[in-house]
C-alpha cells in the first residue's frame, strides 16, 4: 500500500529558528512531490514542487530536498517567522497514479514571537 | 498558475438533504479533482473528473453519494447526496497545470 507519512505531527519553535519538516513515502516510483501550506479554515497554497528527476528546489527561505531511493523529502524553512505558523502538507504523485496526489497528515507548525 | 474559485464557501445543511458545490477555473484544464478533508484529517481524493467522460471514483466513494458533472473544460460540480453528519468536511477541487496541482479555497460543509 502506498503511503505518505509526515513527522513530526506538530512543532513549536521560537522565532528565528530554522524549521525542518520531514516527509516519507513508501514507493520510490514517483512523478512529483509537492509541498503545500494550509492556514486554518483555508485552502492549500503551493510552496514547492520537486519533479522526480530533481534533488531539490528553493524559493526564498524555503528549500525542499528529495531522495527517491530512501523515500524521503525534507522541507527547510530558514529563520522562521510567526507568519510561518500553519500546517504543512506533503503530497506525492505516484508513477502509477498520474495526476493524483496522495497526502500526508501534515505537520502543524507554531512559531512563537 | 491556475486560479480556482468555489461556491459556496461554507454551508450548514440538514441531514438527508443534498448540496451541490461548484468549482470554476480561470483556464481550460483537462483534469479536475475533488478532495475531502474531514476534521483534523488530511486530504483524501474523492474522484477525478475529465470533460466528456464519466468521473473516476476512488475506493470508498461512489457515484450515487457523490455525483460529479464536468460540462466543459473550466467548470465542475460535486454533489454530496443524502447527507449525514459524517459528511461534515471541507471539500476542495483542484487542477493540474504543468506538473503542479492547484487548489480552490474549499467549501466547508456542516451537516446537522
Amino acid at each position: 500500500k502506498q503511503e505518505v507519512t509526515q513527522i513530526p505531527a506538530a512543532l513549536s519553535v521560537p522565532e528565528g529558528e530554522n524549521l525542518v519538516l520531514n516527509c516519507s513515502f513508501t514507493d520510490s516510483a514517483i512523478y512529483n512531490l509537492q509541498w503545500f501550506r494550509q492556514d486554518p479554515g483555508k485552502g492549500l497554497t503551493s510552496l514547492l514542487l520537486i519533479q522526480s528527476s530533481q534533488r531539490e528546489q528553493t524559493s526564498g527561505r524555503l528549500n525542499a530536498s528529495l531522495d527517491k531511493s530512501s523515500g524521503r523529502s525534507t522541507l527547510y524553512i530558514a529563520a522562521s517567522q510567526p507568519g510561518d505558523s500553519a500546517t504543512y502538507l506533503c503530497a506525492v504523485e505516484y508513477a502509477d497514479s498520474w495526476g493524483k496526489f496522495q497526502f500526508g497528515a501534515g505537520t502543524q507548525v507554531v512559531v512563537t514571537p | 498558475s491556475a486560479v480556482i474559485s468555489q461556491k459556496p464557501s461554507r454551508d450548514i445543511c440538514q441531514r438527508g438533504t443534498s448540496l451541490t458545490i461548484q468549482c470554476q477555473v480561470d483556464s481550460q484544464v483537462t483534469m479536475m479533482f475533488w478532495y475531502r478533508q474531514q476534521p483534523g484529517q488530511s486530504l483524501t481524493l474523492i474522484a477525478t473528473a475529465n470533460q466528456g467522460s464519466e468521473a473516476t471514483y476512488e475506493s470508498g466513494f461512489v457515484i450515487d453519494k457523490f455525483p460529479i458533472s464536468r460540462p466543459n473544460l473550466t467548470f465542475s460540480t460535486l454533489t454530496v447526496s443524502n447527507m449525514s453528519p459524517e459528511d461534515s468536511s471541507i471539500y476542495l477541487c483542484s487542477v493540474s497545470e504543468g506538473y503542479e496541482q492547484y487548489f480552490g479555497p474549499g467549501t466547508r460543509l456542516t451537516v446537522t
